[in-house]
Formats: structure tokens, sequence, C-alpha cells
């Protein structure tokens, strides 16, 4: 266990369907990372938040939509959901706003659209 | 897009031996960090090397860095059979005060100890 926890750990859903995914940060992290990793693209960073502001962005699609709660877990919204979505999405967390002591990484959410 | 490219894509061996797994980058950066990855699973943090750091060693792992050749190698030695997994460089390129971080990823190497 990492101490990065994210829920669901899988989901199937339809296309033009809506989900959220979760992340709850390790204890004492402020920073949360989100990326995607497909068999086409590789990994790829989508959004980065930090104590609650969102702090650099990726290229993550106007579909998709994110945030930092005050507790500091975060949801990543994916809506109008299409089949090339498919994906693993892991949330990383770090202590501090720039990282130079790596990333912990949950164990992932692996989203199925069908 | 990706960041990083790593060589080879694939590397077979025996257990004991040592596995060598090379990364190069485009851009400037503030470090290079390598993670490993079980099938599917989430990502685990090995190692991390700063910009002005040439060589890091934790454990059977050894990281160098050449920043004029854009270029990383990971080096497992007395690999075991658990040492199966992909290996990740990324490189963090920093960024300004107000802004954050992020990791760019390369794309694996598949590593295969055979028992």
């Amino acid at each position: 266990d990492s101490g990065v926890t994210q829920t669901p750990k899988h989901l199937i859903t339809a296309t033009g369907q809506r989900v959220t995914l979760r992340c709850s940060p390790r204890s004492g992290d402020l920073s949360v990372y989100w990326y995607q990793q497909s068999l086409d693209q590789g990994l790829q960073f989508l959004i980065h938040y930090y104590n609650g502001e969102e702090r650099a962005k990726g290229n993550i699609l106007e579909r998709f939509s994110a945030q930092q709660f005050p507790d500091l877990h975060s949801e990543l919204n994916l809506s109008s959901l299409e089949l090339g979505d498919s994906a693993l999405y892991f949330c990383a967390s770090s202590r501090q706003r720039v990282n130079n002591y790596g990333y912990t990484f949950g164990s992932g959410t692996r989203l199925t659209v069908v | 897009s990706q960041q990083g490219e790593e060589d080879p894509q694939a590397l077979s061996i025996q257990e004991g031996e040592n596995a060598t797994m090379n990364c190069s980058y485009k851009t400037s950066i503030n470090n290079l960090q390598w993670y490993r990855q079980n099938s599917g699973r989430g990502l685990v943090h090995l190692i991390l090397i700063r910009s002005n750091e040439r060589e890091k060693h934790s454990g059977r792992l050894r990281v160098t860095l050449d920043t004029s050749k854009k270029s990383s190698s990971l080096l497992i030695t007395a690999s075991r059979a658990a040492d199966t997994a992909s290996y990740f460089c990324a490189t963090d390129a920093g960024g300004r005060e107000t802004s954050g971080s992020r990791l760019t990823f390369g794309e694996g190497t598949q590593l295969t100890v055979n028992p």
C-alpha cells in the first residue's frame, strides 16, 4: 500500500456517460497529480493541484475536469466518454509544489468505455 | 508527446545478470526519475537524480545522468526474477515559481528476468 488511495479500481461504462474518479493523497502530501496511461499514448500528464489550486495542466481534454478539495482529496471528472478514453488513470501525490523527491502513485483506476 | 525515449524496449536476461536500460530526453531538466511498474499496477518510485548530479546509487540500482548528451542509464545489478517489470524514466523540467510540477515519461523498457 503506497498510501495513495484511488477508487474505484475498475469502472466499466458506456460511451457518452460521465464518471468521477477519486484520489486520496498520502498523509501530509499537498500535491496531487493525475496521469493517463494507454497503450497508444503511454503515460500522459493531465493536471497538477497543490493545496487546492491548479498548478499545471497537460494535454487534458476539455471533456475532463478535476479539482482538489479542502481535505486535499481530488476528483477527476470525465464526461461524454468515448471509446478512446479507455485507459488506466493514475493519481500521484507529493509533499511539495515543486517535486524533488519523487512521486507516490496510487494503484490506478482502470476505465473501460464500451 | 513523450519526452523520453528508452532503449531497449524489451530486455530478457537470466537471474544474477546485470540489466542496463537507457533513456534519452529532449529538453533541459530539473531532475530525472526512474519508476517501476508491475503489469497493470501502480508505478513505484525507484530513484531520483538531480540535474547537477552525475551518478547515484540505491541498493542494487545505479543511475547515471549526462546532461550534455541528455541521457540517463539505469543499471540493476545481480537481477532477480522479482525485478521483472516495466521500467520508466521520467523527466521533471521544473517550472517558474508560480507553476507546478509535471513528469514526462518515456515509453518504458520491459525487463524480464528468467529464473
